[in-house]
């Protein structure tokens, strides 16, 4: 299964909603899709597992939805530290575990 | 505190083989299968190989498979990676990450992570 994520970059401003997306190309098994954020020089880290699932630690204002092949992660009001690049995931196709391409949130 | 630490990266030619390691401490270990997944430089995340908890199943990416043995020593918590016949498209950046408890449908917990290059 291909992931692929838009836009690759979004410009945006503390305290505005950012709107990403992942579309598959093929239904992603019961719903396995994750996402992850990173930061330079850093490891990623699990924000979000099962569509919308909040992993421990992770605030409220990353939400994820969608189902199918079509996939969204919400950050409501972008925080200073929450600009970083953006990875979806999904387990289940062939092979086992894909990632897309990743979308950076950079600062307007 | 939960933790994972890399180490066994670094320069080596192609053809030449490298063996990575992954202490794990402040969880249960045996209770997470565990991965690799690596980064290319500049590039995205690539999954590479998953053992299970304990040990007996093991599944390869196309790209590594016949090239990168996975093993785990759940007595010293670390997880191993046996990377032989290196081929210049394996540098990266080498994450180990368990699985999230027992599903293995996401990655929890991630390592530093240790960087591979190959080079002549």
């Amino acid at each position: 299964i291909v992931l692929t994520q838009s836009p690759g970059t979004l410009s945006l401003s503390p305290g505005e909603r950012a709107t990403l997306s992942c579309r598959a190309s093929q239904t992603v098994t019961s719903n396995f899709l994750a996402w992850y954020q990173q930061k330079p020089g850093q490891a990623p880290r699990l924000l979000i597992y099962g569509v919308s699932s909040r992993a421990t630690g992770i605030p409220d204002r990353f939400s994820g939805s969608g189902s199918g092949t079509d996939f969204t992660l919400t950050i409501s009001r972008l925080e200073p530290e929450d600009f970083a690049v953006y990875y979806c995931q999904q387990y289940g196709g062939s092979p086992a575990w894909t990632f897309g391409q990743g979308t950076k949130v950079e600062i307007k | 505190e939960v933790q994972l630490l890399e180490s066994g990266g670094g320069l080596e030619q192609p053809g030449g083989s490298l063996r990575l390691s992954c202490a794990a401490s402040g969880f249960t270990f045996n209770n997470y299968a565990m991965n690799w997944v690596r980064q290319a430089p500049g590039k995205g995340l690539e999954w590479v190989s998953i053992i299970s908890q304990s040990g007996d199943k093991t599944v390869y990416a196309d790209s590594v498979k016949g090239r990168f043995t996975i093993s785990r020593d759940n007595s010293r918590n670390t997880l191993y990676v046996q990377m032989n016949s290196l081929r210049a498209e394996d540098t990266a950046v080498y994450y180990c990450a368990s699985t999230l408890g027992h599903k293995w449908e996401a990655f929890e917990i991630w390592g530093q992570g240790t960087m591979v290059i190959v080079s002549s």
